[in-house]
């Protein structure tokens, strides 16, 4: 069975800038979450999908950040404009609904820095 | 935010238990024990959870408090590759598991 993919596995841009991270989950699995890790600090929760439905958006930081999960398959967390402090890792756990939803497979990451 | 507590970092000697301890005082009555851990900088890995009992699988061990305050996760015959950062989080479950990591006990596995 595959696991969590992220791609790109690191990306380097500039202030002002705009990428995307994609995040492919585990087949079936309904739920998908974001998570980041800045510099330094603990790996902090951004979102929540369910399906294609966001369940729990209350962890991005502004409105720079967007993320999509069309047709309840892969997501993809859009920054745009970057900034110097959106540099860190961002990780993508998928898992099972109903009891399944207790073990969160996550990915390798994406490492992000802006510059 | 964090609801648990951890000692920053634990030593443990290769084959023997480790026992890493973890306060939750606010703990309600619906919220799940977790237990993850980070090898390096990979992606966060599912040890083991738990409601109210004790329970075991092929990696752990979690022993609960009656008063569900605190608990202990044990490995019970460390090796070096189990040094690593291990977080101890309490969530809801289900589909409302939205993780705070916390700090985490950094383990460090010695020959």
């Amino acid at each position: 069975e595959a696991g969590v993919t992220q791609f790109p596995s690191h990306s380097v841009i500039e202030k002002g800038q705009t990428v995307t991270l994609r995040c492919d989950p585990i087949s079936g699995h309904d739920n998908l979450y974001w998570y980041r890790r800045v510099m330094g600090k603990e790996i902090k929760f951004l979102l929540h999908f369910v399906k294609e439905s966001k369940q729990d958006e209350s962890g991005m930081p502004n409105n720079r950040f967007l993320a999509e999960r069309t047709g309840g398959t892969y997501s993809t967390l859009k920054v745009q404009p970057a900034e110097l402090e959106d540099s860190g890792v961002y990780f993508c756990a998928s898992s099972q609904s109903g009891a399944g939803a207790h073990e969160q497979y996550f990915g390798p990451g994406t490492r992000l820095t802006v510059t | 935010d964090a609801k648990t507590t951890q000692p920053p970092s634990m030593d443990c000697a290769e084959g023997r238990a480790a026992n890493l301890p973890c306060n939750h005082s606010t703990i309600s009555g619906n919220e799940y024990v977790y237990w993850y851990r980070q090898i390096h900088s990979q992606g966060p890995q599912y040890i083991i959870h738990g409601l109210k009992n004790n329970e075991t699988n092929e990696m752990a061990s979690l022993i609960i408090t009656e008063d569900r305050k605190s608990s202990t996760l044990i490995l019970p015959h460390a090796t070096l590759r189990d040094t690593a950062v291990y977080y101890c989080i309490v969530s809801q479950g289900y589909n409302f598991n939205k993780f705070y990591f916390g700090s985490g006990t950094k383990l460090n596995v010695k020959p």
